[in-house]
């Protein structure tokens, strides 16, 4: 799996969009970019993923550039549970049994009052 | 929505003692469960991972005979740590696959054990 690179904290202020990079320059034409949070003593929260197309849910959006070789995830508009480290994952899809997910440092993202 | 439910959420044991963390989905089977650890102000390591039926895989370095999994059903696989010591004392994670929607792991709420 390509390996990412994430800036270790960032900090937000409450209403306002948090935009979270994630470098991943060694992408494969087939690995899909996942992110993942993980509030305080909390088990990990998917929120999207996506290949090379613009992703939005409910959640956030994902925009990956052209080359593949970043990303940005976008909390439109961040709240205090926003608070949390956001893990930028790259892998195959897919994979059968073998699946399993490979966790960086992610990015601490702190949500200011 | 995928709801996968890990218990206890904390357990403190002496040293030399076995801890048995469950791990189940509750509203789906899970063919393939995964299982992690995390220290404090580090990321998740993966362990293992936990395949109905058959025996685990674990990742390099990780103890088999240390950290007992066991997935004899759809719905729960379990993790014991045996002849636990203090350097065992972590947060263990467990995440399951729901096959039909094979894209993203659902996490359990984690289980902090504290071995004294």
């Amino acid at each position: 799996d390509a390996k990412t690179t994430q800036p270790p904290s960032m900090d937000c202020a409450e209403g306002r969009a948090a935009n979270l990079p994630c470098n991943h320059s060694t992408i494969s034409g087939n690995e899909y970019v996942y992110w993942y949070r993980q509030i305080h003593s909390q088990g990990p929260q998917y929120i999207i993923h996506g290949l090379k197309n613009n992703e939005t849910n409910e959640m956030a959006s994902l925009i990956i550039t052209e080359d593949r070789k970043s990303s940005t995830l976008i909390l439109p508009h961040a709240t205090l549970r926003d608070t949390a480290v956001y893990y930028c994952i790259v892998r195959v899809r897919g994979g059968g049994s073998n699946y399993k997910l490979t966790f960086g440092k992610g990015t601490l993202l702190t949500v200011n009052p | 929505g995928a709801v996968v439910s890990q218990h206890p959420s904390w357990v403190i044991c002496k040293s030399g003692t076995s801890v048995k963390i469950e791990c189940r989905s509750l509203d789906f089977q899970a063919t393939t469960m995964f299982w992690y650890r995390q220290f404090p102000k580090q990321s998740l390591m993966l362990m293992a991972t936990s395949n109905e039926g058959s025996k685990a895989t674990y990742e390099q370095g990780v103890e088999k005979d240390k950290f007992l999994i066991n997935h004899a059903s759809l719905t729960l696989s379990t993790l014991t740590v045996t002849s636990a010591h203090p350097e065992d004392s972590s947060f263990y994670i467990c995440s399951a696959r729901r096959d039909s929607v094979a894209e993203k792991l659902f996490f359990g709420s984690g289980t902090q054990l504290s071995v004294l």
